[in-house]
C-alpha cells in the first residue's frame, strides 16, 4: 500500500463546475496535510494546509480532512482552464518531518 | 519577500561525474528539504536539514548527500551519476519544518548523458 494515494486522472471537467480530487494515506499519525498545484515544466505551489478535521475555505478553495477515514480532499468551485494542472496531495507524518507526496492527479478543466 | 532560489536551473551531466545543487531559502526559514521529482516515481523526498543538521533521510543511495550551512542556504551533492539521475530537483523551504507550509523552489532540471 502507498503512503499517500490519488487518483491520477486525468480528471475533466467543464468551466464552472466544481472539481474534487481525493486523496488517502497509511501513517495514522499523521498530523499535516497539504495540497500543491503543479504546472506542466512548473515546481509545485502550495494552495492550502489543514490540520485539523472538517473543512477550511480559501477563495474559491476547500480543503476537507477526515482523519478518522485517513482521508483528505481538495474541492475546486468555479473551476477555470486556468486551474488545469496536476494537483499532488502532501502528509506529514508523526515521527519524521518529511512530507509524503502522491502521485497527483492531473486535471483539466474545458473551457 | 524573495521566494526560494535554486541554481543552477538547468544542467547536463556525463555519467560518472560529480554535480553540486545550491538552494537559498526564504529569509528566516530554517528548514530545507530536498526532492526528486521524475515521471515514473514522481515526488520523493531526499532529505530534510535544519540548523546545519541532517534531520530526517529518504531512502536514497549514498551518492546522495547534502549540507546546509549557517545561513540556511543548502547544497546537495550526487556523486558517481547515473543515467537515472536525470530528474527534476526541487528544494522546499518552510520555517521549521515542523507541522509548518513548505514552498518549493523553481528546481533543477539535471540530465544525465
Amino acid at each position: 500500500q502507498k503512503e499517500v494515494e490519488q487518483n491520477s486522472g486525468p480528471l475533466s471537467v467543464p468551466e464552472g463546475a466544481i472539481a474534487s480530487l481525493n486523496c488517502t494515506y497509511s501513517d495514522r499519525g499523521s498530523q499535516s496535510f497539504f495540497w500543491y498545484r503543479q504546472y506542466s515544466g512548473k515546481s509545485p505551489e502550495l494552495i492550502m494546509s489543514i490540520y485539523s478535521n472538517g473543512d477550511k475555505e480559501d477563495g474559491r478553495f476547500t480543503a476537507q480532512l477526515n482523519k478518522a477515514s485517513q482521508y483528505v480532499s481538495l474541492l475546486i468551485r468555479d473551476s477555470q482552464p486556468s486551474d488545469s494542472a496536476t494537483y499532488l496531495c502532501a502528509v506529514k507524518g508523526q515521527r519524521n518531518n518529511d512530507m509524503r507526496f502522491g502521485a497527483g492527479t492531473r486535471l483539466t478543466v474545458k473551457p | 519577500k524573495a521566494g526560494v532560489t535554486q541554481t543552477p536551473r538547468y544542467l547536463i551531466k556525463t555519467r560518472g561525474q560529480q554535480v553540486t545543487l545550491s538552494c537559498s531559502p526564504i529569509s528566516g526559514h530554517r528548514s530545507v528539504s530536498w526532492y526528486q521529482q521524475t515521471p515514473g516515481q514522481g515526488l520523493q523526498f531526499l532529505f530534510e536539514y535544519f540548523s546545519e543538521t541532517q534531520r530526517n533521510k529518504g531512502n536514497f543511495p549514498g551518492r546522495f548527500s547534502g549540507r546546509q550551512f549557517s545561513n540556511s542556504r543548502s547544497e546537495m551533492n550526487v556523486s558517481t551519476l547515473e543515467l537515472g539521475d536525470s530528474a527534476l530537483y526541487l528544494c522546499a523551504s518552510s520555517l521549521t519544518g515542523r507541522d509548518t507550509e513548505a514552498f518549493f523552489g523553481q528546481g533543477t532540471r539535471l540530465t544525465v548523458v
